[in-house]
């Protein structure tokens, strides 16, 4: 059964601060990862999605890499900013089965 | 154009009511997915529609649990005599393609009260 865990379950960092939230899942036969962002009360918004093949995605501050084979992803924000304050959500997939998705991490950027 | 809706975005209950769910996908989306989040916690799959199809139904908790998708577009997620652990925000997504490689794009759920 895949398991997914994200690390730390929650982060407080000043304004302007570069972050790295972690990612980890315990089967490495996935079709692709994608993080997400859910705002309280809300549904939850895509940021990137890394198909297997791939090693990493862009948008904007943020940046994804996969490592499959150590079963390991990663999501970097550069710059952050008050706007950025949500929780963040790894999701992995196979096939056309059911998506997998960890805790969360709870983001907190103080101005 | 529009995104997934779903309705209603809040529904009180009490212990022993049916219930139902609607869930309007992004038009022309293939795949089809239920969720479950409970407070706190990350979204659990409960069913996944192909078109009219429901290929996956292995994450519903209960045979209190229904899901249908008769037309392959619009889909309801029923849930008979509910209970107080049944109390979730309930997700449901879309995705143009159908295995799985597809980007998932979710509404903005029903939270389900049960008191």
């Amino acid at each position: 059964k895949q398991e997914v865990t994200q690390i730390p379950a929650a982060l407080s960092v000043p304004e302007g601060e570069n972050l790295v939230l972690n990612c980890s899942f315990t089967d490495s036969a996935i079709y692709n990862l994608q993080w997400f962002r859910q705002d309280p009360g809300k549904g939850l918004t895509s940021l990137l999605l890394i198909q297997s093949s791939q090693r990493e995605q862009t948008s904007g501050r943020l940046n994804a890499s996969l490592d499959k084979s150590s079963g390991r992803s990663t999501l970097y924000i550069a710059a952050s900013q008050p706007g950025d304050s949500a929780t963040y959500l790894c999701a992995v997939s196979r096939g056309y089965q059911k998506v997998t998705f960890g805790t969360g991490t709870k983001l907190q950027v103080i101005p | 154009g529009a995104g997934v809706s779903q309705s209603p975005r809040y529904k009180v209950a009490k212990r022993g009511q049916d219930v139902a769910l609607r869930c309007d996908p992004i038009s022309g989306h293939v795949s089809l997915f239920w969720y479950q989040q409970a407070l706190g916690q990350g979204p659990e799959f409960l069913t996944y529609f192909q078109n009219e199809a429901q290929l996956d139904k292995s994450g519903l908790p209960s045979d209190r649990f229904f899901a249908e998708r008769p037309e392959g577009s619009v889909s309801t997620l029923k849930i008979q005599r509910t209970q107080q652990e049944d109390s979730a925000v309930y997700l449901c997504a879309s995705s143009r393609r159908r295995t799985g490689h597809g980007e998932q794009y979710f509404g903005p759920g029903t939270r389900l009260t049960v008191t």
